[in-house]
């Protein structure tokens, strides 16, 4: 079966510090993976994804920046920390080839002091 | 651009009791409905999903309900139960091959006992 591991579960950061999120699925081979932030009581808003090795498509401007140095291996990164950066970041996968359902990690909180 | 409208944000009932969520979609190409459970400090977890092919689905106490015509499709909890208690998030598939996926805005769903 299909696991999707997500690390670390909390963090925090002083602003101005570098980030690093990494996430990994097991038990299937050339997923599309994408990159959630979740603001506290609110929806899903899609940072990044990526159809396959090296291709990452941004969803909005920002602080942020993702890779994918392997093929079930997505990382979220910063430079430098924003206070706006904190928030509940989630990593899903799924299924090449469209209307397929993601599967979410359990998330990293992330707050920036 | 595409969007999806879900309604109530919050919904209270008594245990037992049917809950009922609605969402409506803006993207004549999606074809691909699933709808997320998300329990607090978790990741979302799909509970069910359905396709463009289908009028209703169900799957014990849950059901979905999709009209393609009028671009609406409902969540349906029969019986319900504490363990009900959560936030549920619908969402439409974008129409394309990456998977991308856009999501309402979410259900605040309390079961009383």
């Amino acid at each position: 079966s299909q696991t999707i591991h997500q690390w670390p579960a909390t963090l925090v950061q002083p602003v101005g510090s570098p980030l690093s999120l990494e996430c990994t699925v097991e038990g299937t081979s050339n997923p599309n993976l994408y990159w959630y932030r979740q603001a506290a009581g609110r929806g899903l808003q899609l940072l990044f994804y990526s159809v396959g090795i090296g291709q990452i498509s941004s969803e909005v401007p920002q602080n942020l920046s993702a890779s994918r140095p392997q093929d079930r291996q997505f990382i979220l990164s910063s430079k430098k920390l924003l206070l706006s950066d904190s928030g509940f970041y989630l990593c899903a996968w799924a299924r090449q080839g469209g209307n397929q359902p993601q599967h979410f990690g359990d998330g990293t909180r992330l707050s920036i002091l | 651009g595409e969007n999806v409208e879900q309604h109530p944000s919050t919904l209270s009932v008594q245990e037992g009791d049917s809950a009922v969520i609605k969402c409506t979609y803006s993207d004549s190409a999606s074809n691909y409905f699933p709808w997320y459970k998300q329990e607090l400090g978790k990741g979302p977890q799909l509970i069910i999903d359905i396709r463009s092919n289908v009028g209703e689905k169900k799957d014990q106490r849950i059901a979905v309900t999709l009209n393609k015509t009028a671009k609406h499709f409902s969540l349906h909890i029969t019986e319900t139960q504490p363990e009900d208690s959560a936030v549920y998030f619908c969402a439409a598939s974008k129409g394309s091959n990456t998977g991308k996926l856009i999501f309402g805005q979410g259900t605040t769903l309390q079961v009383k006992p």
